[in-house]
């Protein structure tokens, strides 16, 4: 089973909302990451947990907050979004190097996130 | 700079017909990892295949198998009997296997496959 799920498909939020995406993975993996994509654009990477640590954060504004609560799951809390944070988010997960294995990673389906 | 390079923005292909697709890295490490992802509409990037530095055959799953030339440091799919369903966005990406925490992976721009019936 390489499958990766996110919650929800598709979400509209306002500037003022505040909401959450989900993400979970039962392949064991122990890094898991967000990344945020634009159309035609490739993934620019947000965040990385390692054994449920943040190991990578690459400048995101605070207004995004990721938490990890166990090895499987991994959530985004959203909070006074602007409208140019309208994209794709995907999560993925991998195996960690040292723990050897395969080093793909492989990704959920997205959420696509409209602020307005 | 850029460690993965795709010259290619855009590419179209006959069905039936092979298309490579390229894509060039850029790395001092001697032990990376090499992957092929591709994107249809829908979003969700699926995972095509995968070629170790170390591994000295050509990696193939299926239709695609990846020509790396280590010496170049390119690692360019080709598919093969392209079908209508292979039109879609395909990213190179690389994993450095001793990077600080092991965990980044780099992409590269993209290159958007349409299939022509």
């Amino acid at each position: 089973d390489t499958e990766v799920t996110q919650t929800p498909k598709h979400l509209v939020m306002g500037m003022t909302n505040k909401k959450s995406l989900k993400c979970e993975q039962h392949m064991g993996h122990r890094a898991m990451y967000w990344y945020k994509q634009k159309a035609k654009k490739p993934p620019e990477l947000m965040f990385v947990y390692s054994y449920e640590k943040l190991s990578i954060n690459e400048s995101v504004p605070s207004r995004f907050s990721p938490e990890c609560p166990n090895s499987s799951l991994l959530n985004l809390h959203l909070h006074a979004l602007q409208p140019e944070d309208s994209a794709l988010y995907l999560c993925a997960s991998s195996l960690l190097l040292r723990d050897g294995g395969s080093y793909e990673q492989y990704f959920g389906p997205g959420t696509r996130l409209t602020v307005t | 700079a850029q460690k993965i390079t795709q010259t290619q923005p855009g590419m179209f292909v006959q069905e039936k017909e092979a298309v490579t697709l390229d894509c060039t890295y850029d790395t001092s490490d001697q032990s990376y990892g090499l992957f092929w992802y591709k994107q249809p509409s829908s979003g969700e990037m699926i995972f095509l295949i995968y070629q170790g530095s170390y591994d000295e055959q050509n990696a193939t799953e299926g239709r695609y198998s990846l020509n790396f030339q280590k010496a170049r440091k390119s690692a360019n799919l080709v598919i093969s009997a392209s079908q209508l369903g292979d039109s879609a966005m395909y990213f190179c990406a690389m994993r450095e296997i001793y990077d600080d925490t092991g965990n980044q992976f780099y992409f590269g721009t993209g290159t958007s496959l349409t299939v022509i019936p």
